[in-house]
């Protein structure tokens, strides 16, 4: 037990659905990052929070839309998927230092495996 | 372009022997260095760092040597013990930079057999 906690575990999406991941973590961290890890490619950074406000966007399609509401909590909306999008999606969390978030040591969530058909 | 190498995708070892892990890099701008573990059905773990001033740092049963001069760094494990099966990944930060985020490797399946 991290202290990450992610839900749904597993989701399964058609390409024309909406729906949510949800993170939240209990560890008094105040920066939050989305990963996405496909097979045979290295974990890919999507989107990080600090301080609740979005200071990293790498590219990300704008079909997955994040939202952090206070330090605990992230959510990534994802609206109209492809299937190449199916992958396990990993949040993370880490103290921020004063000027930029500590990249170094991140708790990791366990993941959500997506599915998109 | 991959960035953080480890080009053994899968170690076999067997119980109370030695794990020595691999990982290469190419930009010689990286001075943080961490290798996490994961699990089946959980997220990556953090397990050990060494920062790019030391060249061995050390906790527990796992060691950490990094030698900057070939980039290469490698995460020894010993005695080795079943529930050490686990992917390891090597990570690497550019603290100093603009882009401070973490470059992943693909990581390295140990398998650690009875």
């Amino acid at each position: 037990e991290t202290g990450v906690t992610q839900t749904p575990r597993h989701l399964v999406m058609g390409m024309t659905n909406k729906k949510s991941l949800k993170c939240e973590q209990h560890l008094g961290h105040n920066a939050m990052y989305w990963y996405k890890q496909s097979a045979k490619k290295p974990l890919e950074l999507m989107f990080v929070y600090s301080l609740e406000e979005r200071v990293e966007n790498n590219s990300v399609p704008s079909r997955f839309s994040p939202e952090c509401p206070n330090s605990s909590h992230l959510f990534l909306h994802l609206h109209t998927l492809q299937p190449e999008d199916s992958a396990l999606y990993l949040c993370a969390s880490s103290r921020r230092t004063p000027r930029v978030p500590t990249y170094n040591e991140q708790f990791f969530g366990p993941g959500t495996r997506l599915t998109v058909l | 372009d991959q960035q953080v190498k480890q080009n053994s995708p899968s170690l076999s070892v067997q119980e109370g022997r030695i794990s020595i892990l691999n990982c290469d890099y190419t930009n010689s701008m990286f001075d943080y260095f961490l290798w996490y573990k994961k699990y089946p059905a959980e997220g990556p773990t953090f397990l050990i760092s060494i920062s790019s001033i030391k060249d061995k740092n050390e906790d527990g049963r796992f060691t950490v040597f990094l030698n900057k001069s070939a980039k290469h760094l490698s995460l020894h494990i010993v005695p080795s013990q079943p529930g050490d099966s686990a992917v390891y990944f090597c990570a690497a930060i550019n603290n100093a930079g603009n882009n401070r985020k973490l470059i992943w490797g693909l990581g390295t399946s140990l398998a650690v057999n009875p």
